[in-house]
């Protein structure tokens, strides 16, 4: 199957900084990718779809000034968490449609933890 | 609105015994079923898919799931379970149009017992 890769699996920030953090495709191109979030022992959140070379689409309840999602490539959407607060910690998982299109499973990136502190 | 519904939260089988993983879904349209699986600390891995065709569909890792549309139901089963299986499943349901996201269920915890 296609390969999704997520960067960096952990990261551990003060309160009030920013992260960033990478969803790529490995081999194929994705003109969608989607960002969820998991809370513990919890399903996944859809956050918001980010579409290459246009704005994301945000769920309701989603903050885009503090959750920004960046599709700048085919290959390539990053979600930046802005001025990280304790609440935001959670475990963030990415996905991309595979070329099957609609009918096409997603295939997941291994999620980034990230601990504000 | 699409939704998926896990009953159970968990779910205990012995090893060598079957199991299945209830789901059930609501979508307007001919949907597309998926089931997925999380270890700990890990995206999802995809395990197989229901869009069209055979209502009986065979996954990875000898799983399989059952398309039943009056019941609108797609159960998760394995005829042996192993030790190994222990994971979180979770079933997710697309309707058939457009570029809409996957909606998941909460997710059910498998415990296979030695």
């Amino acid at each position: 199957g296609a390969v999704v890769s997520q960067h960096p699996s952990r990261v551990i920030c003060k309160s009030g900084t920013s992260v960033k953090i990478e969803c790529r495709s490995l081999d194929f191109q994705a003109t969608t990718m989607f960002w969820y979030r998991q809370f513990p022992k919890q399903s996944l959140m859809l956050m918001a779809t980010s579409n290459e070379g246009s704005k994301a689409t945000y769920e309701q309840g989603v903050e885009k000034d503090k959750f920004l999602i960046n599709h700048a490539s085919l290959t390539l959407s990053t979600l930046t968490v802005t001025s990280a607060h304790p609440e935001d910690s959670s475990f963030y998982i990415c996905s991309a449609r595979g070329m099957d299109g609609v009918a096409g499973e997603l295939f997941f990136g291994e999620g980034s933890r990230l601990t504000v502190l | 609105a699409q939704s998926v519904a896990q009953p159970e939260d968990q779910v205990n089988v012995a090893e060598g015994n079957p199991l299945t993983v209830k789901c059930t879904y609501s979508v307007s349209g001919n949907p597309y079923l998926f089931w997925y699986v999380q270890y700990p600390n890990r995206g999802l891995q995809f395990l197989l898919k229901y869009i069209t065709g055979d209502n009986l569909v065979k996954g990875s890792y000898g799983f399989e799931a059952e398309f039943n549309k009056s019941q609108t139901s797609f159960h998760l089963k394995k005829p042996s379970a192993l030790v190994s299986d222990s994971a979180l499943y979770f079933c997710a349901v697309r309707g058939g149009s457009g570029n809409t996201p996957l909606v998941f269920g909460k997710g059910t915890r498998l415990s296979v017992i030695a």
